[in-house]
C-alpha cells in the first residue's frame, strides 16, 4: 500500500492564484518525482528531484526536495484553467530497489475563472 | 520519440475471462514498469523489467497475473480468470538505465462485469 501522505486531497482555487501541495513520508527517500494526470490518461512527468534541498522549476511549477529527505513540495504560480488535474508525488525509498516508486493519493486541483 | 504506447485503451470483459494488455516503451528505454491504479488512488507498483528480465514483483501481483517481456522490447500483462476487483487502470511506464525518471503510457482501462 501507499506510504506517502499527500495533502491537500483537493483544492478549489481561482485563476491567477498560487497553489501549494506537499508529500510526506516516514521513510527517507532518494528521489522525488511529480506528475500531473488528466482524466482517462496516464500521468505526465513534471519535475524530478534528486538531492535534499534541491529546488527545481519547470515554467510556473516549482518543486523542492525537503531537507529531511522525508518530504517534497510542489507550487504552481499564477494558475490557469489548464492546470486542472490531479497531481501526484512519487518517492523512491532508500530501502527499496531501483524504480519501485511509491505514489501519493493525489491532489485534485480545480481552477475557476 | 513516440512515447509509451498501450493497447487496448479500454477493455470490458466478463468475470472469469482472461485478458492481455500490451505495452510498447520508449524505444531506447531498457526498464519497463507495470502499475495498477484504482479510482482516487495513485498508481501502485506491480512489476518491472530490465531488458527481458523480470527483476521484481509486488505482492499485489497474484498468481493470476503474469507479465512478460520476451525480447526486451514490448511487454504483455495477462490476467487470468478475471475478478471484479481487477477493474482498474493498468499503466505502463519506461525509463532508461541512467535515470530514475519514469514516463507513463496512456493506460488500459479494464472493466470486469
Amino acid at each position: 500500500g501507499q506510504q506517502l501522505n499527500q495533502s491537500p486531497q483537493s483544492m478549489f482555487i481561482q485563476e491567477g492564484e498560487d497553489v501549494s501541495m506537499n508529500c510526506t513520508s516516514s521513510s527517507i527517500f532518494n528521489t522525488w518525482l511529480w506528475y500531473k494526470q488528466d482524466p482517462g490518461e496516464g500521468p505526465v512527468l513534471l519535475i524530478a528531484l534528486y538531492k535534499a534541498g534541491e529546488l527545481t522549476s519547470n515554467g510556473r511549477l516549482t518543486a523542492q526536495f525537503g531537507i529531511t529527505r522525508k518530504d517534497s513540495f510542489l507550487n504552481i504560480s499564477a494558475s490557469i484553467p489548464s492546470d486542472v488535474g490531479i497531481y501526484f508525488c512519487a518517492g523512491l525509498s532508500a530501502t527499496d530497489s531501483w524504480g519501485k516508486f511509491q505514489f501519493g493519493a493525489g491532489t485534485q486541483v480545480v481552477v475557476t475563472p | 520519440d513516440t512515447g509509451v504506447s498501450q493497447d487496448p485503451r479500454h477493455k470490458i470483459t466478463k468475470r472469469g475471462q482472461n485478458v492481455t494488455f500490451r505495452c510498447d516503451p520508449i524505444s531506447e528505454h531498457n526498464r519497463l514498469y507495470w502499475y495498477r491504479q484504482t479510482l482516487g488512488q495513485g498508481p501502485e507498483f506491480l512489476t518491472y523489467f530490465q531488458n527481458e528480465a523480470q527483476l521484481e514483483k509486488s505482492r499485489l501481483l497474484s498468481d493470476r497475473f503474469s507479465a512478460e517481456r520476451p525480447k526486451g522490447s514490448f511487454s504483455t500483462l495477462e490476467i487470468q480468470r478475471t475478478e471484479q476487483g481487477d477493474s482498474a487502470m493498468y499503466l505502463c511506464a519506461s525509463s532508461s538505465t541512467t535515470t530514475y525518471e519514469q514516463y507513463f503510457g496512456p493506460g488500459t482501462r479494464l472493466t470486469v462485469t
